[in-house]
This record gives C-alpha cells, sequence and structure tokens, in this order.
C-alpha cells in the first residue's frame, strides 16, 4: 500500500538552532514530492515540488532534498516565523497522498 | 488578487441537516478539488474535478455531494449521511491535474451541534 510517513510529529528549535523535517514514502511509481507549508486556521501555502532523486530546491531558509526514499527540509537558522506545519505530498500513478505533518515552532 | 475564496469560515450543522461549503476561484485553473483534514491524518480527497460538468469520488466521498456548473465554483454539500462531519475543510485548484501544485483556499471549519 501507498504511503507516506513524516517526522518528527512534532519539533521545538530555537532561533538560529538549523534542523531537518523527513518525508518518507513508499509508492508504487513517484511521479513527484511536493512540500507544503500551513500556519493554523489556514489553508496549506505551496513550497517545493521535487521530481528525481538528487534533485534540490531552495527557498530563503528551507532546502528541500530527495532520494529514491525520502525527502528531507532542512530549515538554516530558522527564525520564529518559519512555526507552522510542514505537509509532504507524494503523487504516484494516479493521486496524491499527504503525510501527517510536522508541527515546527521556533521560539526566540 | 488571483485565489481561492471558501465561505463560511465556521459552520455548524444540526442533526440531519444539509450544509453547503462554497469554493470560488478566480486563477483560472480547470481543475478543483475538496479536502477533508482531522488532527493527527493526512488531507484526504472527498471529490474532485478536472472540467466543468464532469466530477470524480475520492477516497471518501460517502455522505457528500459536489457539482460544477461553472469554471470558477465548486461547491461542497456536506449531507446527513455524513455521520462524523466534524473537521477541517480545505478547497483547492490546479491549472490541470493532481500532478501539478495545488492552491488552496483558508478553509471552513465544520462542526456538529
Amino acid at each position: 500500500e501507498d504511503q507516506v510517513t513524516q517526522s518528527p510529529e512534532a519539533l521545538r528549535l530555537q532561533e538560529g538552532e538549523s534542523s531537518s523535517l523527513n518525508c518518507s514514502y513508499t509508492v508504487s511509481g513517484l511521479r513527484g514530492l511536493f512540500w507544503y507549508r500551513q500556519d493554523p486556521g489556514k489553508g496549506p501555502e505551496f513550497l517545493f515540488t521535487l521530481y528525481s532523486a538528487g534533485e534540490e530546491k531552495e527557498k530563503e531558509r528551507l532546502k528541500a532534498t530527495l532520494t529514491k526514499k525520502e525527502s528531507f527540509l532542512h530549515i538554516t537558522a530558522p527564525k520564529p516565523e518559519d512555526s507552522a506545519t510542514y505537509l509532504c505530498a507524494v503523487h504516484n500513478t494516479d493521486k496524491l497522498i499527504f503525510g501527517t505533518g510536522t508541527r515546527l515552532q521556533v521560539f526566540p | 488578487d488571483g485565489g481561492i475564496t471558501q465561505s463560511p469560515k465556521y459552520l455548524f450543522r444540526k442533526e440531519g441537516q444539509n450544509v453547503t461549503l462554497s469554493c470560488e476561484q478566480n486563477l483560472n485553473h480547470d481543475a478543483m478539488y475538496w479536502y477533508r483534514q482531522d488532527p493527527g491524518q493526512g488531507l484526504r480527497l472527498i471529490y474532485y474535478s478536472q472540467i466543468v460538468n464532469d466530477f470524480q469520488k475520492g477516497d471518501i466521498a460517502e455522505g457528500y455531494s459536489v457539482s460544477r456548473e461553472k469554471k470558477e465554483s465548486f461547491p461542497l454539500t456536506v449531507t446527513s449521511a455524513q455521520k462524523n462531519p466534524t473537521a477541517f475543510y480545505l478547497c483547492a485548484s490546479s491549472i490541470t491535474g493532481v500532478d501539478e501544485k495545488l492552491f488552496f483556499g483558508s478553509g471552513t471549519q465544520l462542526s456538529v451541534l
């Protein structure tokens, strides 16, 4: 069965303390992996799409990487405004499968 | 500014009542989607539509209905057959299909009285 697992469920970081969020997947035929950011009570906002192993994309303090089994979202020197839930979604041959998210809190 | 507008932000349903959630987009996107979000679970697809007057069931369509009479609009009705409707409902759109990035609305929180 196709599955997407995100870890950790929650992460607390001090401002400036870099870390990584993990999204591991088992799907039959990866056609794309997506990262979204979701603030409380809001809809998710698109961050990145990755299509093949070895691909990397960056945006400000965020960098997403992809292997054949997992993706990492690296957060460098995070700020309190980076606090949010980060969702991973994988597109297999016919649908999008979402993980349960990692809730990130960055405190001053 | 282009985007997706969901209304209302909060909605309360009485037992036996049907309620309708509104979703409008001005992005000129062909594809529109309804997702349900519950605490501790990933987003689950209810219905999707890739063209006007056509839509398909997602993974959890039972107890829900939709229509797509206009490209801009994709309302979701939560019927009385949906026994556990309390959730955060998200409408989304993409240019043509699910292999592209999704643009989400701000969501509707539905609760049962």
